[in-house]
């Protein structure tokens, strides 16, 4: 069993759509991350949680540490939006171990 | 500050030669990454330093590869000799200091294709 799991795998859904993406994990952690990678390749930093709920812009995350899990939404989701959405969790044995998620792929159609 | 730097974009060689990636980190930030992301085994750590000295090297594949980081501004990871299974984005992150949860920032990743 992964030790960080994604779902869904994939989402294409219609621009305006309210978007949610699921990541569970099964080790104690310090911190969560979401990153977005687009077709080009480059990866960009979302949001680090270690609680609560965080805001920027459109993206809202959340984590619940007693459940590990957390989800990323994404509102009014417009073509742009378009990327591979990884979770990965520090685990808390490890101060720089990064554990990653599967990845994933959001399509916006217009 | 223009984030992490990493050169070059793209690099297409013949097994056998020899290959060196460059990474310049953030200015300020004492910790930096090499990320091996293939199709099959997604984003792999590699190697990690912290003040230029070599923390955890557990991930790096195998003797052909190697990293070093000679001062706080730049580090390369090299492979020698290359092999097209080494085919792969080779990411760089940096963040500052080593407490728990840091964020890394990422740098645009280098395509490696071995032929």
């Amino acid at each position: 069993k992964n030790e960080v799991e994604q779902s869904p795998q994939n989402l294409t859904a219609q621009e305006g759509e309210f978007i949610t993406i699921n990541c569970s994990y099964s080790v104690g952690i310090s911190a969560l991350h979401w990153l977005q990678q687009h077709p080009g390749g480059g990866i960009v930093s979302l949001f680090m949680l270690s609680s609560g709920k965080k805001k920027h812009g459109r993206l809202i995350a959340t984590i619940n540490i007693q459940e590990k899990h957390s989800s990323l939404h994404i509102t009014a989701s417009h073509p742009r939006d378009s990327a591979v959405y990884i979770c990965a969790v520090r685990d808390m044995d490890s101060n720089y171990q990064l554990i990653w998620g599967a990845g994933t792929k959001l399509i916006i159609k217009p | 500050d223009a984030g992490v730097i990493q050169s070059p974009r793209h690099e297409v060689t013949e097994m056998g030669q020899e290959v060196t990636l460059r990474c310049k980190p953030i200015s300020g930030h004492n910790s930096l990454f090499w990320y091996r992301q293939t199709m099959m085994r997604g984003l792999e750590l590699l190697i990690y330093f912290n003040n230029n000295v070599p923390i955890d090297d557990s991930g790096m594949p195998e003797d052909r590869f190697s990293a070093k980081m000679p001062n706080a501004s730049f580090s390369t990871l090299k492979i020698q000799p290359s092999e097209p299974r080494d085919s792969a984005v080779y990411f760089c992150a940096s963040t500052l200091g080593t407490g728990l949860g840091n964020e890394q920032f990422f740098g645009p990743g280098t395509r490696l294709t071995v032929l």
